[in-house]
C-alpha cells in the first residue's frame, strides 16, 4: 500500500530559527514529490521535485529529494511568525497523490 | 497555475440532508479531483472527476454517497448525500493543468453536520 510519512508531526520554534521537515515515501510508480503549505483550508503549492539531489529554492524555503533513500526534506531558514502553518508533503504515483499526515509548525515571536 | 473557486465556502447542514459543492476553474483542465480532510487529518482522495464519463472512486468511497458531475473541462460538482456528523470535513477540489505536473487546490468548503 502506498504510504507517505512526515516527521515531526508538530514543531514549535522561535522566530529566526531554522527548521527541517522530513518526508519519507513508498509509492508505486513514483513520479514526483510535492510540498504544500496549509494555513486555513486550501493547501498552497510550494515545490515539486522529480530529480534526486537538485535543490529547489524559493526565498527562505528550500527542498531536496533523495530517490534512492525515498525521502525529501523541506528547510525554512530565518523563520517568521507567518511561516506558522501545516506543511504537507505528497507523493505522486501512477494515478494519484498520496498525502502525509502533515507537520504542524508554530513559530513563536 | 490555475484559478479555482469553490462554492459554498462553508455550510452547516442537518443530518439526512445533502450538500452539493461546486468547483469552477478559469481554464480547461483534463484532470480534476475531489478530496476530503477530516478534522485533524490529512487529505484523502475521494475520486477523480472525468469529463464525459463516470468518476473514478477511491477505495472506501461510493457513488451513491458522493455523486460527482463533470459536464465540461472547467466545472465539477460533488454532492455529499445523506449527511451524518461523520461527514463534517473540509472538501477540496484540485486540478492538474499539465499531466504529471503540479496539483493546485481550490479554497475548500467547510461542512459541519449537526
Amino acid at each position: 500500500e502506498d504510504k507517505v510519512v512526515q516527521s515531526p508531526l508538530s514543531l514549535v520554534v522561535h522566530e529566526g530559527d531554522t527548521v527541517t521537515l522530513n518526508c519519507s515515501y513508498e509509492v508505486t510508480n513514483f513520479r514526483s514529490l510535492l510540498w504544500y503549505k496549509q494555513e486555513k483550508k486550501a493547501p498552497t503549492f510550494l515545490f515539486m521535485l522529480t530529480s534526486s539531489g537538485i535543490e529547489k529554492k524559493s526565498g527562505r524555503l528550500s527542498s531536496i529529494l533523495d530517490k534512492k533513500e525515498l525521502f525529501s526534506i523541506l528547510n525554512i531558514t530565518a523563520t517568521q511568525t507567518g511561516d506558522s502553518a501545516i506543511y504537507l508533503c505528497a507523493a505522486q504515483g501512477a494515478q494519484k497523490l498520496v498525502f502525509g499526515q502533515g507537520t504542524r509548525l508554530t513559530i513563536n515571536p | 497555475s490555475a484559478v479555482i473557486s469553490q462554492k459554498p465556502s462553508r455550510d452547516i447542514c442537518q443530518r439526512g440532508t445533502s450538500l452539493t459543492i461546486q468547483c469552477q476553474v478559469d481554464s480547461q483542465v483534463t484532470m480534476m479531483f475531489w478530496y476530503r480532510q477530516q478534522p485533524g487529518q490529512s487529505l484523502t482522495l475521494i475520486a477523480t472527476a472525468n469529463q464525459g464519463s463516470e468518476a473514478t472512486y477511491e477505495s472506501g468511497f461510493v457513488i451513491d454517497k458522493f455523486p460527482i458531475s463533470r459536464p465540461n473541462l472547467t466545472f465539477s460538482t460533488l454532492t455529499v448525500s445523506n449527511l451524518s456528523p461523520e461527514d463534517s470535513s473540509i472538501y477540496l477540489c484540485s486540478v492538474e493543468p499539465s499531466a504529471g505536473g503540479e496539483q493546485f487546490f481550490g479554497p475548500g468548503t467547510r461542512l459541519t453536520v449537526l
